[in-house]
């Protein structure tokens, strides 16, 4: 059983370039959540994508944005990079449950550095 | 900013010590869990403790929860150098916002 896939691994961009981050759910899930972790921090959550709608927010501005697709996967695009974007990037999946009770199932990451 | 905070930012143990961490909160919750990282990758789910629950045991965990002081404690008992790790609690803030506290770096030398 496959778990949450994250694409690409690493990335380099430049200041002012736009990037997409893909993320594959683990198989049974319907819940994408998209963390930004930098270097020494806890993850901080971005967003949360449910029936292809973004649920929630995080303290995030509009350059980062997302989307889900009908099989639950889950892109997340981030505009104008900054340096201070410079992160790793986690998507985690989850089985929505009206308790709460949610296990968080996450990716490996997506490397990115904007220089 | 975080809304969860661990302590100690960072533990250094020798192998077969017990490693104690301890995570506080402010708003109520209905759940609290625990997440392990090691080396910058994803975060691995290691135990999950509910508001009505005051402790749970997950082989070498123990997690403890304490809701009137609004804070639990992970206990990892007779550590091997494979624990070496981040760990994190984390909670719901609202209804679909899941929040990470700073975490705790664990150092267990062989």
């Amino acid at each position: 059983d496959a778990g949450v896939t994250q694409s690409p691994t690493h990335l380099i961009k430049t200041r002012g370039q736009q990037v997409t981050l893909r993320c594959s759910p683990k198989s049974g899930h319907d819940t994408v959540s998209w963390y930004q972790q930098a270097l020494g921090q806890g993850p901080q959550f971005i967003f949360q994508y449910y029936e292809e709608e973004e649920r929630q927010r995080g303290n995030f501005p509009d350059r980062f944005s997302g989307h889900q697709f009908p099989n639950y996967s889950s892109e997340l695009n981030v505009n104008a990079l900054l340096l201070g974007d410079s992160a790793l990037y986690l998507c985690a999946s989850s089985l929505y449950r009206a308790s709460g009770a949610n296990v968080l199932t996450f990716g490996a990451g997506s490397r990115l550095t904007v220089l | 900013s975080q809304q969860g905070e661990e302590d100690p930012q960072a533990l250094s143990i020798q192998e077969g010590e017990n490693a104690t961490m301890n995570c506080s909160y402010k708003t109520s919750i209905n759940n609290l869990q625990w997440y392990r990282q090691n080396s910058g990758r994803g975060l691995v789910h290691l135990i999950l403790i509910r508001s009505n629950e005051r402790e749970k045991h997950s082989g070498r965990l123990r997690v403890t929860l304490d809701t009137s002081k609004k804070s639990s404690s992970l206990l990892i008992t007779a550590s091997r150098a494979a624990d070496t790790a981040s760990y994190f609690c984390g909670r719901y803030s609202g209804t679909y916002k899941y929040i990470f506290g700073t975490g705790t770096r664990l150092k267990v030398l062989a």
